[in-house]
Order: C-alpha cells, then structure tokens, then sequence
C-alpha cells in the first residue's frame, strides 16, 4: 500500500523559509515523478513542482518560482520542498502526491494527507 | 501556462440525478486531462485520466470525454457519497494547472 506521510508545516513569518518533507512507502520511489499540490483554506487545487524520478529535472508553477526548491533523496525515500521568501498567500495545505502514467497519460495516483504551512506575523 | 476553466462552479442536484461538469483549456491539450473528487477535509482522489480511462474501483456511473480544449464529466445517477467537490487537471505541460472546481451540493 502506497503512504505518503508529510511533515514540516507551521507557523512561519513573511520573508521567512521552511522546509517540508514527504516520506514515501509502498512502492519503489525512484521509479516515480513526485508532485507538490497545495490548497489555500476554502480555495481549489495549486499545482506546485513536480520532480521526476531520477531527480534530474524539475517544474515550478510561475507563483513560486525563484523561491522554492523540489528536491528527492531516492536512498531514503523522501520528497523535500524548500520554501523561502515566504509569503501570505503561501498560506495552504501542502500535499505530497505520486504521479503515475496511464500510458503515457500522467495523473496524481495518490496524495498524503497534507501539512498547514500558515505565513503571518 | 494552460488555463482551465470548469463550469459550474457550484452544482445542487439530487440523489439519483444525472450531472454534468464541463472543462475548457485555453489551448489544446490533447486527451491530457484528468479528474478529481474532493470531499471535506480529505485529499483529492482520481477518478478518470487521459479524458476518458475510468481508474479501477471507480463505479462506472462516472464517465468522461473530450478532448482538445472541450472536456466533459458525467455522473449518470448521483449517489449520496457523490457530493464533493471535483476538479480537472491538464498533464499535457508543466505547470500541470488545475480547474477551480465544481461543487457538487445536496438539493
């Protein structure tokens, strides 16, 4: 069975940095891309990043490019997400999710259960 | 970046009833799209991938089609775990953007 388990999230300052971790199970992580999806309290889905297995290349949505970093350690199963100059409107549920591809098609396959980074002073 | 763009936002419909949720993209992006159930509290789930592949467990009274910029989402007879929110995804170029979401509500 596939888990994903995020940690990290809290209470951060604007211009402030933190970073989230994601530990995978259940499946063999370096043979899979890893997606950040986040979701401001009451608002929809934001694609965040997405790092692809090998960890060779990465995407950034136009929102947090510049200030955050996907990064995986496939020897420990872990997905990281280093988030600086911080801001309130980063303020959101941050999940892990496991890409997979349907021939081709890729989809979210299966997401953790989320960790509330919260930006205020 | 692709922009899509989900109509209604918000759906009150009743058990039994037929519902349909409709999906642009700005430009087209193939067979490239995805769908999503949300329910409060919980992580998003996939219902359907490549516009119209039903993923295994999910009850056939789901469907889809489309493809290009024009996508459709069906539920043929709405059952009371239904209600939730969904969402469309393009996974035809990063970033893979998603819909604003159709709330789907209890009449």
């Amino acid at each position: 069975e596939v888990q994903l388990l995020e940690s990290g999230g809290g209470l951060v300052q604007p211009g402030g940095s933190l970073r989230l971790s994601c530990v995978a199970s259940g499946f063999t992580f370096s043979s899979y891309p890893m997606t950040w999806v986040r979701q401001a309290p009451g608002k929809g889905l934001e694609w965040v990043s997405v790092i692809i297995g090998s960890g060779a290349s990465t995407n950034y949505a136009d929102s947090v490019k510049g200030r955050f970093t996907i990064s995986r350690d496939n020897s420990k199963n872990m997905l990281y997400l280093q988030m600086n100059s911080l801001r309130a409107e980063d303020t959101a549920v941050y999940y892990c999710v496991k890409d997979r591809s349907g021939s081709g098609y890729y989809f979210a396959d299966s997401w953790g259960q989320g960790t509330l980074v919260t930006v205020s002073s | 970046d692709i922009q899509m763009t989900q109509s209604p936002s918000s759906l009150s419909a009743s058990v039994g009833d037929r519902v349909t949720i409709t999906c642009r993209a700005s430009q087209s992006i193939s067979s490239y799209l995805n769908w999503y159930q949300q329910k409060p509290g919980k992580a998003p789930k996939v219902l359907i991938y490549a516009a119209s592949s039903l993923l295994s467990g999910v009850p056939s009274r789901f469907s889809a089609s489309g493809s290009g910029t024009n996508f459709t989402f069906t539920i043929s007879s709405l059952q009371p775990e239904d209600f939730a929110t969904y969402y469309c995804q393009q996974s035809y170029s990063s970033p893979r953007t998603f819909g604003q979401g159709t709330k789907l509500e209890i009449k």
